[in-house]
């Protein structure tokens, strides 16, 4: 099956400097990668996804990159704020008509400090 | 609104007492599934479902049953909890399908601690 794992477990940036978390998979058949983000007393929530058709997708000061030959994706937060402090998780899973297994990474803590 | 519920949010109870804790999506998806959250570990996930009636097992299925009767409900039955179980779970709900976005949804979480 697939895995994916997840580097940094802990991220301290001080405000306004740039964060950046990497993941690599190992099921070349994912074609499909979410981020999400989880703050504290609340469930994840996606904020952003890439499709392995696409190298790199930007969304304001959030971006995410893709090298499907080396199996690895990175998100990175740009001019970080104390409010993006949270756990952010990558995953990986393949799409298709009847089959939707996620894997998740496990998990990156971001602290950015003011 | 769009929204998966979780019940309890929080929930303290003794080691062999069944319990049950329920999840509902009002957003017609197909997929449905649950994760517990640990220090370090990140999200298990525990049992997921593709439609009504069909169950599956995910990486940690030992200790908890689901069934699948309604579409819109997905509850998570311990039927003789350990200490071990006490953990954070979390209920998610997606469409499926070729071409649609398996963005999954994710309830507040439910706090349980099995003493």
């Amino acid at each position: 099956g697939e895995n994916v794992e997840q580097h940094p477990s802990t991220l301290s940036v001080q405000e306004g400097d740039s964060a950046v978390i990497k993941c690599t998979y190992s099921d070349s058949a994912s074609n499909y990668f979410p981020w999400y983000k989880q703050e504290l007393g609340k469930g994840p929530q996606l904020i952003i996804d890439i499709r392995s058709n696409v190298g790199e997708k930007k969304d304001q000061r959030i971006a995410v990159t893709l090298n499907k030959t080396a199996k690895h994706f990175s998100l990175h937060i740009t001019e970080t704020q104390p409010e993006d402090s949270a756990v952010y998780f990558c995953a990986a899973s393949f799409e298709s008509g009847g089959s939707y297994i996620p894997t998740f990474g496990r998990g990156t803590s971001l602290i950015v400090h003011p | 609104e769009a929204q998966v519920t979780q019940n309890p949010r929080y929930l303290i109870t003794v080691t062999g007492k069944k319990l049950t804790v329920t999840c509902s999506q009002n957003m017609n998806h197909e997929y449905m599934s649950w994760y517990r959250q640990d220090p370090g570990l990140g999200l298990r996930q525990i049992y997921y479902s593709m439609n009504v009636e069909v169950t599956d097992k995910g990486d940690v299925p030992e200790g908890y049953k689901v069934s699948r009767k309604e579409k819109r409900n997905f509850p998570l039955i311990l039927e003789s909890p350990s200490p071990n179980q006490t953990s954070l779970y979390f209920c998610a709900s997606s469409f499926l399908g070729t071409g649609v976005k398996n963005i999954q949804y994710f309830g507040a979480g439910t706090r349980l601690s099995v003493l």
